[in-house]
């Protein structure tokens, strides 16, 4: 199993320049989410897709958009990327249901990250 | 902001001793999770508690809950030098189970 994959791995952007982060994963989870993290800090959440077709801002929503193309595929877009974009980004996915009777329901697995830089 | 606070921010420690690191937040869990990150990779998860419950063990892996006090500890016993990379905590709040807030981390260290 592939488990989560990203891509691209590596990014450089120009200021105002657009790109999207795609992720897929196999693993048959309901749930995705999109994370950021800068240079010595934890992740913070940018948008999650609970189940298909739904999507959610987290804590740092702005300037990003998502798109849950379908069970599998959850992608990150910038629309108009600013330095203060820089960081590398994960997506992750969860089996998830509410309540989490079932054992490993609840954890996350992540990808291996997508390193951005915006000039 | 963060709903994780974790201290220390960092630790460095000899081989076979223990390492310990909390974790504080602010509002009232589902569960709170335990992540290890090695340097320049994704997030692997440890364990997980839920809010019933006051301590787990797994492995060489220790965590303890507190409700009353919002905060939680991981507990490494005998470490290892493979064991260094930073150890992150995460809540699943009450009111959106869907949502994982991760904490700022703790870098670990362990000598040989």
């Amino acid at each position: 199993n592939a488990g989560v994959t990203q891509t691209p791995k590596f990014q450089v952007l120009k200021t105002g320049q657009s790109m999207t982060l795609q992720c897929a994963q196999d693993m048959n989870h309901n749930s995705m989410y999109w994370y950021r993290q800068d240079p010595g800090m934890g992740l913070r959440l940018i948008y999650y897709s609970a189940s298909e077709g739904t999507t959610d801002k987290g804590e740092v929503p702005n300037g990003y958009n998502v798109s849950r193309l379908n069970k599998r595929e959850f992608s990150l877009r910038l629309e108009s990327a600013a330095p203060s974009q820089t960081s590398v980004y994960f997506c992750a996915s969860r089996a998830g249901t509410s309540g989490g009777a079932v054992p490993g329901a609840n954890v996350l697995t992540f990808g291996a990250g997508s390193r951005l830089t915006v000039l | 902001s963060q709903q994780g606070e974790e201290d220390p921010q960092a630790l460095s420690i000899q081989e076979g001793e223990n390492a310990t690191m909390n974790c504080s937040y602010k509002t009232s869990i589902n569960n709170l999770q335990w992540y290890r990150q090695n340097s320049g990779r994704g997030l692997v998860h440890l364990i997980l508690i839920r809010s019933n419950e006051r301590e787990k063990h797994s492995g060489r892996l220790r965590v303890t809950l507190d409700t009353s006090k919002k905060s939680s500890s991981l507990l490494i016993t005998a470490s290892r030098a493979a064991d260094t990379a930073s150890y992150f905590c995460a809540t699943v709040s009450m009111d959106s189970s869907y949502k994982l807030i991760f904490g700022s981390g703790t870098r670990l260290l362990v000598r040989p």
